[in-house]
């Protein structure tokens, strides 16, 4: 079974800190995504990466970086955490089927911003 | 962007009854997935229907899809309480697009 793990369940930071989300997967998957959830506006797709070293932009990518220097690692940088970006933040990742196929989940981080 | 829409936003059943979600969308797919979320989880991937095809069955589930509607449906049978949980479909568009977009989710209860 894939695995899909991120490093914390619940993180709480304050404003103006910087905060690094991570996600690692065991399947050898090329993509891998991070999502924020929120009531009301479903899932958004912040940043995506398709290889190492590798990203491109999502819907949201303002106020957001990412880092793949190893295939299994996708991180979501926060470089200065805002209460704005208080979310649960979901990563996901998918193996190469032209884009086609199923994203496998994480347990997601719920960030609060104070 | 949000391209598939979930109706109803909420649902509430009794054991044992159907459950049927309904999602719209609104380009060209390549296919449609649907998703189940347990509270405060993440996403598990439930099914995927391909555009050139109209029906497909997984145990209790059942979707459909109608690309000249732009719609799709799940529909659970027999539901249990452990079906209890969000739905989400998501869309992948034609032309090599590698995201997937996803609508905002059914909320299903189901009482025991």
């Amino acid at each position: 079974d894939v695995k899909v793990t991120q490093s914390s369940r619940y993180l709480v930071k304050r404003t103006g800190e910087k905060v690094f989300l991570e996600c690692v997967q065991d399947m050898d998957h090329e993509n891998m995504f991070w999502y924020r959830q929120d009531p009301g506006l479903g899932l958004r797709l912040i940043y995506f990466s398709y290889d190492v070293k590798m990203k491109e932009k999502g819907d949201i990518p303002e106020g957001y970086s990412v880092s793949r220097e190893k295939k299994e690692r996708f991180s979501l940088i926060l470089e200065s955490a805002s209460t704005n970006q208080t979310s649960m933040y979901l990563c996901a990742s998918r193996g190469r089927t032209g884009g086609y196929g199923t994203q496998y989940f994480g347990p997601g981080t719920r960030l609060l911003v104070l | 962007s949000q391209q598939g829409e979930e109706d109803p936003q909420a649902l509430s059943i009794q054991e044992g009854e159907n459950a049927t979600m309904n999602c719209s969308y609104k380009t060209s797919i390549n296919n449609l997935q649907w998703y189940r979320q347990n509270s405060g989880r993440g996403l598990v991937h439930l099914i995927l229907i391909r555009s050139n095809e109209r029906e497909k069955h997984s145990g209790r589930l059942r979707v459909t899809l109608d690309t000249s509607k732009k719609s799709s449906s799940l529909l659970i049978t027999a539901s249990r309480a452990a079906d209890t949980a969000s739905y989400f479909c998501a869309t992948v568009a034609t032309g090599g697009s590698e995201k997937l977009v996803f609508g905002k989710g059914t909320k299903l209860t189901v009482n025991p």
